[in-house]
């Protein structure tokens, strides 16, 4: 089975400040995936960003991009230039590769981000 | 192209009843999966459904199943409903035939239990 750990239940900076987002997985899994999904206060789940686990390159999206480092089993989430709007509960998620999503994807506890004006 | 859609979007039911709550998928996507958002275990893998089939199911008791239609719209059942029920029911959809199988979430369904 995975786990999914964010270590940070909660974080606060100021606008347009740039922000990092800590995850860290385990899986014996070779092929996966893993995901950012946003919940603003409305709780509708917003994809944010995904990676590939056999990819090196990290994901970006906008002012959205990841740090993964495989080895380490880490899937940290960069918010540059944050907006007010950015405010919301982000959660790290993992799917395993094989099996076509049949296993549903693992949260973890999520953090709570606050973008103070 | 329109987003998942889930419908009520707020129930309120006491113990002992029953409830179906419905949703509907991207057009396009056969993949339907659900989820159980709770202040206390967090968000909790139901089942998933492809073409009509439940290919898993999480750690859920049985009170807990799920359906889905030929036009790959998925109904999820509770039965005997407990006060622990209460939660956020939340469904995504996703098109496993892709390269990849992201999930798309509905807004999702608020459930009280009396």
């Amino acid at each position: 089975a995975q786990t999914v750990t964010q270590s940070q239940p909660e974080m606060s900076v100021q606008e347009a400040e740039t922000v990092t987002l800590s995850c860290t997985y385990d899986t014996s899994e070779s092929n996966y995936y893993l995901f950012w999904y946003k919940q603003p206060p409305s709780r509708q789940m917003i994809l944010v960003i995904r990676q590939e686990a056999y990819k090196q390159q990290n994901a970006t999206e906008n002012r959205f991009s990841v740090n993964f480092q495989k080895a380490a089993k880490s899937f940290s989430l960069k918010i540059s230039d944050s907006q007010l709007g950015d405010t919301a509960m982000y959660f790290c998620a993992f799917m395993k590769g094989s099996g076509g999503g049949a296993d549903g994807l693992t949260f973890g506890k999520g953090t709570h981000l606050i973008i103070q004006p | 192209k329109a987003g998942v859609t889930q419908t009520p979007r707020y129930l309120i039911k006491t113990r002992g009843q029953q409830v179906t709550l419905s949703c509907s998928p991207i057009s396009g996507h056969r993949s339907v999966s659900w989820y159980q958002q709770t202040p206390g275990q967090g968000l909790q893998f139901l089942f998933e459904y492809f073409s009509e089939t439940q290919r898993n199911k999480g750690n859920f008791p049985g009170r807990f199943s799920g359906r889905q239609f030929s036009n790959s719209r998925s109904e999820m059942n509770v039965s005997t409903l407990e006060l622990g029920d209460s939660a956020l029911y939340l469904c995504a959809s996703s098109s496993p035939d892709k390269y990849t199988d992201t999930q798309y979430f509905g807004p999702g369904t608020r459930l009280t239990v009396l």
